[in-house]
């Protein structure tokens, strides 16, 4: 059973740079079925999509974040990584990581999620 | 890239059938078949329910149950019970942006 955990530290000052890494165990991140996903959750708010990776290094952003956002896969490590940069309080938020079927776009997968607090 | 339409609560007894609404256009929800739906208990991870629109995942009841009209996608839950309390978010593919998949806003479902 796949099963993924994020890590990362839990609180960011402003203007700094967010960054979570999601480790996958029980299947390999190469399989090359699904993609790798980053979505939040602002305390009370609904789900954002962040962005996702193929382990071949694709990346497909949210136009919203694009510009601040950078996804990265370690095969070797299985694990694949988000960096946003310049944060803000609304960048608070649950990270969720989560493996994701991009050709029909459900995501069967997800880790516990990690709060990410942006706060001097 | 606008989040698709659902009510923010729904609200029904042990035993009755409710349904949740998930609003788009025809760039997304109306025009493909790649409608999902997801169950969140608080301070948890969201859960497959649905996904291609009114396909169960392993696992899930019966009891849940999908379908789509024009731009409109719907979650129906027959047989509600108290577990079923819990944030329902849909999600679409869309055409109509460079990224191409968006979340509902989500509705909030009580039983009484």
């Amino acid at each position: 059973q796949v099963q993924l955990q994020e890590s990362g530290p839990g609180l960011v000052k402003p203007s700094q740079t967010l960054s979570l890494t999601c480790t996958v165990s029980g299947g390999s991140i190469s399989s090359g079925d699904y993609y790798w996903s980053w979505i939040r959750q602002p305390p009370g708010k609904g789900l954002e999509w962040i962005g996702y990776i193929y382990y071949s290094g694709s990346t497909y952003y949210n136009p919203s974040l694009k510009s601040r956002v950078t996804i990265s896969v370690d095969t070797s490590k299985n694990q694949f990584s988000l960096k946003l940069s310049s944060v803000t309080a609304a960048d608070t938020a649950v990270y969720y990581c989560a493996r994701f079927y991009d050709s029909s776009g459900y995501t069967t997968h997800w880790g516990q999620g990690t709060l990410v607090t942006v706060s001097s | 890239q606008s989040a698709l339409t659902q009510p923010a609560s729904v609200s029904g007894s042990p035993g009755q059938s409710i349904t949740i609404s998930c609003t788009g256009t025809s760039s997304d929800v109306g025009g493909y078949n790649y409608v999902s739906w997801y169950q969140q208990h608080p301070g948890k991870a969201p859960k497959l329910m649905i996904y291609e629109v009114s396909n169960r995942p392993s696992g899930v009841s019966n009891r849940f149950s999908g379908s789509k009209s024009g731009n409109t996608a719907s979650l129906t839950i027959s047989g509600l019970q108290a577990e079923d309390e819990a944030d329902y978010y849909c999600s679409s593919y869309t055409s109509s942006s460079t990224f191409n998949w968006v979340f509902g806003g989500g509705t909030k479902l009580t039983v009484l």
